[in-house]
């Protein structure tokens, strides 16, 4: 079985560019979930999909991010502008969707990097 | 306020001894879940704790769980080169719906 696979691995951008990450999850994970990780703080949750929908997206740090999961299968998350603060490890999951309280399955993070 | 507050932040270990972690978290929860993270990597999870539970093994990991103190330990016995990584705590639960809060994560190297 695939696990969740995140692209890119690495991005380099500049302020005020955008940039676009993509998240699969494992096939059948009808949740879906949107961490980051910033200047080696702790895992920060941004959002969380049932299938299409967002289920709770009180993480999202301000309107520069949008993430969508059109027909409930992959997802990306774009910042736009991007800017410095946004650096950090931006990790997904994903779990089967009766299992609301059990592991999540991570992917390997993307990390971004604005300079 | 900071859920998931775990220590130490950094331990260093011979290959052989034990190493414990600590978190503690501040609001209620439905389980309690720990997850490692080689260097580079995804998180894996571990093992995972439910409110209800006090005590749960897997292979050479421990974990309890106080719920009166709101805290959790990860021991890991007889650790080995390989158990070099970042341990990171995350609870879930309350008035949360599947979404997990995590501390800030210890990094356990182990020489060998």
């Amino acid at each position: 079985e695939a696990g969740v696979t995140q692209f890119p691995s690495h991005s380099v951008i500049e302020k005020g560019q955008t940039v676009t990450l993509r998240c699969d999850p494992i096939s059948g994970h009808d949740n879906l979930y949107w961490y980051r990780r910033v200047m080696g703080k702790e895992i920060k949750f941004l959002l969380h999909f049932v299938k299409e929908s967002k289920q709770d997206e009180s993480g999202m740090p301000n309107n520069r991010f949008l993430a969508e999961r059109t027909g409930g299968t992959y997802s990306t998350l774009k910042v736009q502008p991007a800017e410095l603060e946004d650096s950090g490890v931006y990790f997904c999951a994903s779990s089967p969707l009766l299992e609301t309280h059990n592991e999540q399955f991570f992917g390997p993070g993307t990390r971004l990097t604005v300079l | 306020s900071q859920q998931g507050e775990e220590d130490p932040q950094a331990l260093s270990i011979q290959e052989g001894e034990n190493a414990t972690m600590n978190c503690s978290y501040k609001t209620s929860i439905n389980n309690l879940q720990w997850y490692r993270q080689n260097s580079g990597r995804g998180l894996v999870h571990l093992i995972l704790i439910r409110s209800n539970e006090r005590e749960k093994h897997s292979g050479r990991l421990r974990v309890t769980l106080d719920t009166s103190k709101k805290s959790s330990s990860l021991l890991i016995t007889a650790s080995r080169a390989a158990d070099t990584a970042s341990y990171f705590c995350a609870t879930a639960g309350g008035t949360s719906y599947g979404k997990l809060t995590f501390g800030q994560g210890t990094i356990l190297t182990v020489h060998p």
